[in-house]
């Protein structure tokens, strides 16, 4: 049974920076043709994908968050980390991860990360 | 960066009605195109992937169509469990999604 959970703080001040954690299990991130991605949400908004790390450990980013966001995996805790720096009230969102295989096929329940002072 | 623009951005109908959703990729995605469906405040679901594959256990009333630039979503009856939006996806140059189509019940 495949199973992803985020975690991380609910609620961040203008520049700081966030760290979310996707802990999964039912899957390892060493089985070639596998990532993990990291898509945020924005209240009443749509999609936003992020980021994605795959098996080998090449990494993808969003164009326009690339020098924001750091992904990183610890394959052997079945864990995927981003970092998103100098966050800003716009970057309140739910932030989900997912597995990728044939497309994002399994999800996290996501977690609400507000920006505020 | 590959833009996904789907149409339209909210329809109703009645349940047993034929729904369809389009989705334009900005250039060619090839057949790299998923769908999904995502009811309110909970995550989105995979239902369909390369364009036109049903994801397991996903009911055949759900289909998919298209290549290239031109994609279109189809559920032939649509049922009360349907209501949601439901989001195109490419990934033939990273990853993006459309901005949803809202399905409600008339």
């Amino acid at each position: 049974q495949v199973t992803l959970k985020e975690s991380g703080p609910t609620l961040v001040e203008p520049t700081q920076t966030l760290t979310l954690t996707c802990s999964f299990s039912g899957f390892s991130l060493s089985t070639s043709g596998v990532g993990v991605g990291w898509i945020r949400q924005s209240p009443g908004k749509a999609l936003e994908w992020l980021a994605l790390i795959y098996w080998d450990d090449d990494k993808r980013y969003s164009p326009s968050l690339k020098s924001r966001l750091t992904i990183t995996k610890d394959t052997s805790k079945n864990q995927v980390v981003l970092i998103m720096t100098n966050m800003d009230p716009v970057d309140t969102a739910t932030y989900y991860c997912a597995r990728l295989l044939t497309g994002f096929d399994y999800w996290g329940q996501g977690t609400l990360v507000t920006v505020s002072s | 960066d590959i833009q996904m623009t789907q149409s339209p951005s909210s329809l109703s109908a009645s349940v047993g009605d034929r729904v369809t959703i389009t989705c334009q990729a900005s250039q060619d995605v090839s057949k790299y195109l998923n769908w999904y469906q995502q009811k309110p405040g909970k995550a989105p679901k995979l239902l369909i992937y390369d364009a036109s594959n049903l994801d397991t256990g996903v009911p055949s009333r759900f289909s998919g169509s298209g290549s290239g630039t031109h994609f279109t979503f189809t559920v032939s009856s649509l049922q009360p469990d349907d209501i949601a939006t439901y989001y195109c996806q490419q990934y033939d140059d990273l990853y993006t999604f459309g901005q949803g189509t809202k399905v409600e019940i008339k």
